[in-house]
């Protein structure tokens, strides 16, 4: 069965610094991987998606994320992190059904 | 505007009054699903739809309804809510059933059962 996991609840970094948002996937097949962002009070917003060629995928507002098959892994990065990208970050996985990781929540500190 | 829209945003109800959660995109998307957010627990499916009569149980199907009787409405219905039911509600759309097409999500219905 498709599984995704986020090990870290929530992420603090230091305005300017990089950020790593981690996400691990288990799927049957080629993964079809996601990140979207939820702001407060607002549904998801897509970021980026990897679907297959390049292992860096870049996205919006700076986010990139990098695949790697080997140890099943899709980190969300940034690679100066704003006051504006705190919110609540999720991963997924779709074949015809998409499954959520639980999410994490990244605070950037001025 | 590209959008997918939720009605109502805020409601509060008493377990077993039937209730209907509106949904409407404007895209001529194909797919479309409901999910439900809780703490600690992330997004979970409730039902999808791939088109228009094709509905299908997500991971989390009792207690809810769908129908996809035209292609831009997907209306969630709680026959008999009870207060397990209390949570916030995405409905999202995106363009056909492959794997590769990121999804589009309303505003959100935060639904109180009490």
């Amino acid at each position: 069965a498709q599984s995704v996991a986020q090990p870290e609840d929530q992420v603090n970094v230091a305005e300017g610094n990089p950020l790593t948002v981690k996400c691990t996937y288990s799927v049957s097949g080629n993964p079809y991987l996601f990140w979207y962002v939820q702001y407060p009070n607002r549904g998801l917003q897509f970021l980026l998606k990897y679907i297959t060629g390049d292992n860096l995928v870049k996205g919006s507002y700076g986010f990139e994320a990098e695949f790697n098959k080997s140890q099943t892994s899709f980190h969300l990065k940034k690679p100066s992190a704003l006051v504006s990208d705190s919110a609540l970050y999720f991963c997924a996985v779709r074949d015809y059904k998409y499954i959520f990781g639980t999410g994490t929540r990244l605070k950037v500190l001025a | 505007e590209a959008q997918v829209t939720q009605n109502p945003r805020y409601l509060i109800t008493v377990t077993g009054k039937k209730l209907t959660v509106t949904c409407s995109q404007n895209m001529n998307h194909e797919y479309m699903s409901w999910y439900r957010q809780d703490p600690g627990l992330g997004l979970r499916q409730i039902y999808y739809s791939m088109n228009v009569e094709v509905t299908d149980k997500g991971d989390v199907p009792e207690g809810y309804k769908v129908s996809r009787k035209e292609k831009r409405n997907f209306p969630l219905i709680l026959e008999s809510p009870s207060p397990n039911q209390t949570s916030l509600y995405f409905c999202a759309s995106s363009h056909r059933t492959s794997g590769n097409n990121e999804q589009f999500f309303g505003p959100g219905t935060r639904l109180t059962v009490l």
